[in-house]
């Protein structure tokens, strides 16, 4: 059982790249979330899914695309890199219903140079 | 205004003691969770406790407890007899509804001394 698996762990990326952060999950969970959290503060959503082919925008979605054609795979795009951008990345899953264990993938560090 | 409040950016605790972590909380929602999770050094989310907003008992999981004041709208969490390896940020987080949307606090970062 993987649980929550995210790739890259580590990536450097030039200003105005782009990329995908990929998200799997093998526990058959219906939502999936990408979060960034910057140095020294709390995590904050950047989209989420609440199922196959549902995607919606969390609090930070600007220069991010998000997509869900599986139930196992939640890949996260930036679209042209910026500084502002360098951060760990979270994916999370977890059925859709209330009192289930919200599951963490590693966390992916992004730098954009 | 801030959903998730912990006021306590740092916090020191000597080994075996308990130590009591703040977290309040902001929602109009009459159905919602609560969460704390442990992020050491290392850099991953470690789950450590929850609470319903309908769970009439407070949470409890090995060494780690939620003090929920339903009223007071306030989720603290106490460590009972501190180690070294719980030395780490903590994180409180709310989710409203159904779904997996957490809503974090700005951590408070626990240094236990030996």
């Amino acid at each position: 059982n993987a649980g929550v698996t995210q790739t890259p762990k580590f990536q450097v990326l030039k200003t105005g790249q782009s990329m995908t952060l990929q998200c799997a999950q093998d526990m058959n969970h219906e939502y999936m979330s990408w979060y960034r959290q910057d140095p020294g503060m709390g995590l904050r959503l950047i989209h989420y899914s609440v199922g196959a082919g549902i995607t919606d925008q969390g609090e930070v979605p600007n220069g991010y695309n998000v997509s869900r054609s599986t139930t196992e795979d939640f890949p996260l795009r930036l679209l042209s890199a910026a500084p502002s951008q360098t951060s760990v990345y979270f994916c999370a899953s977890s059925y859709g219903t209330i009192g289930n264990t919200i599951y963490f993938g590693e966390g992916s560090w992004l730098t954009v140079v | 205004a801030q959903k998730i409040t912990q006021t306590q950016p740092g916090m020191f605790v000597q080994e075996k003691e308990a130590v009591t972590l703040d977290c309040t909380y902001d929602t109009s929602d009459q159905s919602y969770g609560l969460f704390w999770y442990k992020q050491p050094s290392s850099g991953e989310m470690i789950f450590l406790i929850y609470q319903g907003s309908y769970d009439e008992q407070n949470a409890t999981e090995g060494r780690y407890s939620l003090n929920f004041q339903k009223a007071r709208k306030s989720a603290n969490l106490v460590i009972s007899a501190s180690q070294l390896g719980d030395s780490a940020m903590y994180f409180c987080a709310m989710r409203e509804g159904a779904g997996n949307m957490l809503t974090f606090g700005g951590g408070t970062r626990l240094m236990v001394k030996p």
